[in-house]
């Protein structure tokens, strides 16, 4: 298994520009999620998805915009990009448990490193 | 909602000595506790988790974790550092993300930087 693999892994993008993270696992993981990185913040929540065609905000939605069409997969889109989006992002999957029942471990990508200048 | 305080942004030690990590979370409900390692460079592995049952959880590379409820506290320890355990690492709490059935977050504190000095 590859795990979760994020492409690319650097970028650097004017303001303004509008781009794609891509997010992949095949672990058959039903829930996936983005976070971002910045210094002295710890991991916040971007977006997630508990499953193809289900999606919901985190902590931080706003100038990011997510879909799920295949289980695979789960891109981070970046509409308009500003400097407060540079960062570094981590795409993250694992296995549901049902509500309250367990708690499976979530498998990390390796990061993206986004520039806004 | 829960948070994750982590005591002290930069912890230094000499290889050899004891390495101690403070978490101190707030949760409303019996909490599930993680400590993740962050290698330069890569992404987030996980070190131990705490759902249920005993108090003191063991981890890989010789790292193990005592949950507090009086203290509300899961600090991390490890008896003897190595060179190789210089990393970030961070504390994390799951949290409900939202009504759908399964969906949880993790709610993480602002990472320690260990760094081994030989």
């Amino acid at each position: 298994n590859a795990g979760v693999t994020q492409t690319p892994k650097f970028q650097v993008l004017k303001t303004g520009q509008s781009m794609t993270l891509q997010c992949a696992q095949d672990m058959n993981h039903e829930y996936m999620s983005w976070y971002r990185q910045d210094p002295g913040m710890g991991l916040r929540l971007i977006h997630y998805s508990v499953g193809a065609g289900i999606t919901d905000q985190g902590e931080v939605p706003n100038g990011y915009n997510v879909s799920r069409s295949t289980t695979e997969d789960f891109p981070l889109r970046l509409l308009s990009a500003a400097p407060s989006q540079t960062s570094v992002y981590f795409c993250a999957s694992r296995r549901m448990g049902l509500a309250g029942k367990g708690s499976y471990e979530q498998y990390f990508g390796p990061g993206t490193r986004l520039t806004v200048t | 909602a829960q948070s994750v305080t982590q005591l002290g942004s930069h912890v230094s030690v000499s290889e050899g000595a004891l390495v101690l990590l403070r978490c101190n979370y707030s949760s409303s409900v019996p909490p599930y506790l993680f400590w993740y390692v962050q290698y330069p460079n890569q992404g987030l592995q996980l070190l131990l988790k705490y759902t249920t049952g005993a108090t003191l959880v063991k981890g890989i590379n010789g790292f193990e974790a005592e949950f507090k409820k009086s203290e509300t506290s899961f600090h991390l320890t490890k008896p003897s550092a190595h060179m190789s355990d210089a990393a970030e690492y961070f504390c994390a709490v799951r949290e409900k993300a939202s009504i759908i059935q399964g969906a949880q977050k993790l709610v993480f504190g602002q990472g320690t930087r260990l760094t081994i000095n030989p």
